[in-house]
């Protein structure tokens, strides 16, 4: 499986501050998602980032608020901008492997907003 | 769309001991995951289950597509075992897939 790393691994924000997370994959892959997991809670797909597109928002996710990079097949960037402390969770980068079936993480980044 | 349902939402249970977490779903789905999150927040990945069996060591997982569940069986449990178990399914590719709400299983010593 691919070996996904993100930075940062932890932070703590200012509210009304923005944060950009980074997301780099060891091997080139297609498709590639963010999550967010709010405390205590399951995870929910923010968006699929598409290489050399604009990326697809799920309902209740909006690029002024995420919006998302993906320069190439290893790499892609979601920023939390103009954050509260509504945003506190982890965010979660992922992947598909090639079949397009099973995904993978990262290990997540934990964003406290004070 | 389509509804996840885990069960128990939680279990406690003494190390060395055997498990069966469920996971009901909405409607017909074509892609269907076990995770396992650690206590750090780590997301592993283990199984990928449409349907059938498949084993890895001390866990097993079953789906049935025609009735709309699938299990996850964990035998002989050790305190690593502890976290959240999530499931999640999808109508095609990894895309669009839901999570269910989760069990988190907690081993004693």
């Amino acid at each position: 499986s691919a070996v996904i790393s993100q930075k940062p691994s932890r932070d703590i924000c200012q509210r009304g501050t923005s944060l950009t997370i980074q997301c780099q994959v060891d091997s080139q892959v297609t498709m590639m998602f963010w999550y967010r997991q709010q405390p205590g809670q399951s995870l929910t797909l923010i968006a699929t980032a598409n290489q050399g597109s604009e990326a697809t928002y799920e309902s209740g996710f909006v690029i002024d608020k995420f919006p998302i990079s993906r320069p190439n097949l290893t790499f892609s960037t979601l920023t939390v901008s103009n954050m509260s402390p509504e945003d506190s969770s982890i965010y979660l980068c992922s992947v598909a492997e090639s079949s397009g079936n099973t995904i993978y993480f990262g290990e997540g980044s934990w964003l406290t907003v004070v | 769309g389509i509804q996840v349902e885990q069960s128990p939402p939680d279990l406690i249970l003494q190390e060395g001991a055997n498990s069966t977490l469920r996971c009901n779903f909405s409607d017909s789905v074509n892609n269907l995951q076990w995770f396992h999150q650690n206590p750090w927040g780590q997301l592993i990945n283990l199984f990928y289950i449409p349907s059938g069996t498949k084993q890895n060591g001390r866990l097993s997982a079953t789906t049935v597509a025609t009735e709309r569940y699938s299990l996850l069986y964990i035998s002989s449990s050790q305190t690593t075992d502890s976290g959240v178990y999530f499931c999640a399914v999808g109508e095609s590719s990894a895309s669009k897939i839901i999570f269910g709400s989760g069990t988190r299983l907690s081993i004693r010593p």
